[in-house]
């Protein structure tokens, strides 16, 4: 246990489906990440907030749109995504530039 | 040149050999350096912070060269369970130590 949850751990969503993925720490980080990670492929930035501020957004489709409500919770509301989105999507939270992975939502779009 | 570089590998060892993994980085005011291991279809894991004067954790040695800009891993007496991807991590100083910069990782398999 690292101290970020994500929810859901699995996840199968078809392309017109509208759902979002959770994650929540509580280590008193400042800041929050979104990873994508395709099968036997690099971790890829996604997002990065600072501050509950978006300070990275790296030319992410917009059918990802993440939200981040306050400094312990973050969301990656997900619609209309293709089959090739699927992946592990890995929330971080860190502070002084130790992270801390949550265990991953695995995601099959269908 | 990357921002972050690593021998992919893959590296075989047989166990109870001792490897050893260097990461290359191109920003000289990069401040503070990590290892973290990932195992298959598993989320990355702080391994061990990497000091200047170079710190150890068991069998595990970190190491850091800031005049040519690498860090290193050093395993010795390598068990089966040490099988993983080994990643470095490399961040700036001050209000920007938000930037994560991960190298893709060098994968490790321990064989019996």
């Amino acid at each position: 246990e690292t101290g970020v949850t994500q929810t859901p751990r699995h996840l199968v969503m078809g392309m017109t489906n509208k759902k979002s993925l959770k994650c929540e720490q509580h280590l008193g980080h400042n800041a929050m990440y979104w990873y994508k990670q395709s099968a036997k492929k690099p971790l890829e930035l996604m997002f990065v907030y600072s501050l509950e501020e978006r300070v990275e957004n790296n030319s992410v489709p917009s059918r990802f749109s993440p939200e981040c409500p306050n400094s312990s919770h973050l969301f990656l509301h997900l619609h209309t995504l293709q089959p090739e989105d699927s992946a592990l999507y890995l929330c971080a939270s860190s502070q002084a530039g130790r992270a801390f992975f949550g265990q991953g939502t695995r995601l099959t779009v269908v | 040149r990357k921002e972050v570089e690593q021998d992919p590998g893959p590296f075989n060892v047989p166990e109870g050999a001792t490897v050893a993994f260097n990461c290359t980085y191109s920003n000289s005011a990069s401040q503070s350096f990590f290892w973290y291991r990932q195992d298959c279809r598993k989320e990355p894991k702080l391994l061990m912070s990497v000091y200047s004067s170079g710190n150890e954790d068991g069998r595990f040695t970190a190491q850091l060269n800031r005049a040519s800009q690498y860090i290193s891993l050093l395993i010795r007496d390598s068990k089966l369970s040490d099988s993983a991807t080994y990643l470095c991590v490399v961040t700036p100083s001050g209000g920007s130590n938000y930037k994560l910069t991960f190298g893709k990782g060098t994968l490790l398999t321990v064989n019996p």
